[in-house]
């Protein structure tokens, strides 16, 4: 399946400070999903998008998916310590049980 | 309902070895999926079974097998393990929402080539 490319890989901020991590593709993708990762932990479903220009919501996590659905961010405001892990974005392509990841952006929050 | 139960939770091995996972999905859910974890390759996709049926494989060597029972619990194994084996591998239930699949995993099982 064609790869979702995450930037950036690594991220560290001050506490408080907003984090951005984007999620790229060369090909339309009918659906886009958000993952977090807590160190030590396992992959959580966060949330997923399908409409083109689609904005979701959930405390301080925004999603949006691209109006040409190629692209995908989530953006966190005003990070918390709890906010520290990897995200990760996929998608379905279609294939059962397959889904496409990217390699994630690892956020570090320093207090 | 209970989550997605995997069994070892570390594990263990010595080259040349052979290994069996087990993960029972969520209560009610037939479909399995079954995804390594590396540091280098990230998540990638091993298999997915449903209902007994395996419907979809990555693109692993065929050391790398699997099955699922009639209870919808699922095993994988691995023949002749190398030392890139070691990865934390993630079984995870699957339902559908606006007609893709989303993933719940279990906690993992990290196993250890030496």
């Amino acid at each position: 399946g064609q790869q979702v490319m995450q930037i950036p890989q690594y991220q560290h901020v001050q506490e408080g400070e907003d984090f951005t991590t984007y999620c790229n593709s060369s090909t339309t993708l009918s659906n886009i999903q958000w993952y977090k990762q807590r160190p030590g932990g396992h992959p959580v479903f966060l949330i997923q998008l399908v409409k083109s220009g689609e904005v979701k919501k959930q405390k301080r996590l925004t999603f949006q998916f691209g109006e040409a659905k190629k692209n995908s961010s989530l953006h966190i405001t005003a990070t918390q310590t709890t906010d520290v892990g990897t995200y990760f974005c996929c998608y379905d392509g279609g294939s059962q049980g397959n889904l496409i990841f990217g390699k994630g952006t690892k956020l570090s929050v320093k207090p | 309902k209970a989550g997605v139960t995997q069994t070892p939770r570390y594990l263990i091995k010595t080259r040349g070895q052979q290994v069996t996972l087990s993960c029972s999905p969520i209560s009610g859910h037939r479909s399995v999926s079954w995804y390594q974890q590396t540091p280098g390759q990230g998540l990638q996709f091993l298999f997915e079974y449903f209902s007994e049926t395996q419907r979809n494989k990555g693109n692993f060597p065929g050391r790398f097998s699997g099955r699922q029972f009639s209870n919808s619990r699922s095993e994988m194994n691995v023949s002749t393990l190398e030392l890139g084996d070691s990865a934390l591998y993630l079984c995870a239930s699957s339902f559908r929402v606006s007609g893709a699949n989303v993933l719940t995993f279990g906690a993992g099982s990290r196993l250890t080539v030496l």
